[in-house]
């Protein structure tokens, strides 16, 4: 268990308004992700961190901000929800667990958003 | 853009049968992954494969890569009912990101 909790876990919100989602992790792990899952689309990698106040954009940044002020927590802004952006959202955190090189990703257990 | 595509995009298959499950990819590749998820549950790390191999085994996994395909299968032998879940290639191309493709659901018939 790489210990990463997510918050809220179910949340429904009204366009137009703020959402934060957080991920908390307590192995001080240096890279979080943010990715979102949609039916059809699979897993699509949002932002992404690799150290604190070190993050970058994925393939569907737009409308999302991260913000990573402490290694242990790593925050998902929608600054203003759309209803595309309703998804279920999954933290995740990688792992060198292969001497190889390999690095493997250990994931939350989702939140799911809807957006009406 | 998705790097890795499943196929089939669902499979129904007998408990006791083999699955058979198979990715694409379009770039080069450090590593290839495979995880499963379970209904409403997180992504779960199956096995890892790195570019220089051929085939690799885990219990009752065996992955193959062929990276002048750029191709990657993953198989299930003697499949159980709690094998039912979809499952997802990832593809490590050394730049910190894993790309995942659209998944397979793969559901065992008692």
């Amino acid at each position: 268990d790489a210990g990463i909790t997510q918050s809220p876990r179910h949340k429904v919100t009204e366009t137009g308004t703020p959402v934060t989602l957080r991920c908390h992790q307590t192995e001080n792990h240096r890279y979080m992700y943010w990715y979102r899952q949609d039916p059809g689309h699979g897993l699509r990698l949002i932002h992404y961190s690799y150290g604190v106040k070190d993050t970058d954009k994925g393939e569907v940044s737009d409308g999302y901000s991260v913000s990573r002020s402490k290694t242990e927590d790593f925050l998902l802004t929608l600054e203003s929800a759309t209803s595309s952006q309703t998804s279920v959202y999954f933290c995740a955190i990688r792992l060198n667990l292969d001497r190889g090189g390999g690095n493997t990703i250990y994931f939350g257990e989702g939140s799911w958003l809807t957006v009406v | 853009s998705q790097q890795g595509e499943e196929d089939p995009q669902a499979l129904s298959i007998q408990e006791g049968e083999n699955a058979t499950m198979n990715c694409s990819y379009k770039t080069s590749i450090n590593n290839l992954q495979w995880y499963r998820q379970n209904s409403g549950r997180g992504l779960v790390h199956l096995i890892l494969i790195r570019s220089n191999e051929r085939e690799k085994h885990s219990g009752r996994l065996r992955v193959t890569l062929d990276t002048s395909k750029k191709s990657s299968s993953l198989l299930i032998t003697a499949s159980r009912a709690a094998d039912t879940a979809s499952y997802f290639c990832a593809t490590d191309r050394g730049n910190e990101k894993l790309t995942f493709g659209t998944g397979t659901r793969l559901t065992i018939i008692p």
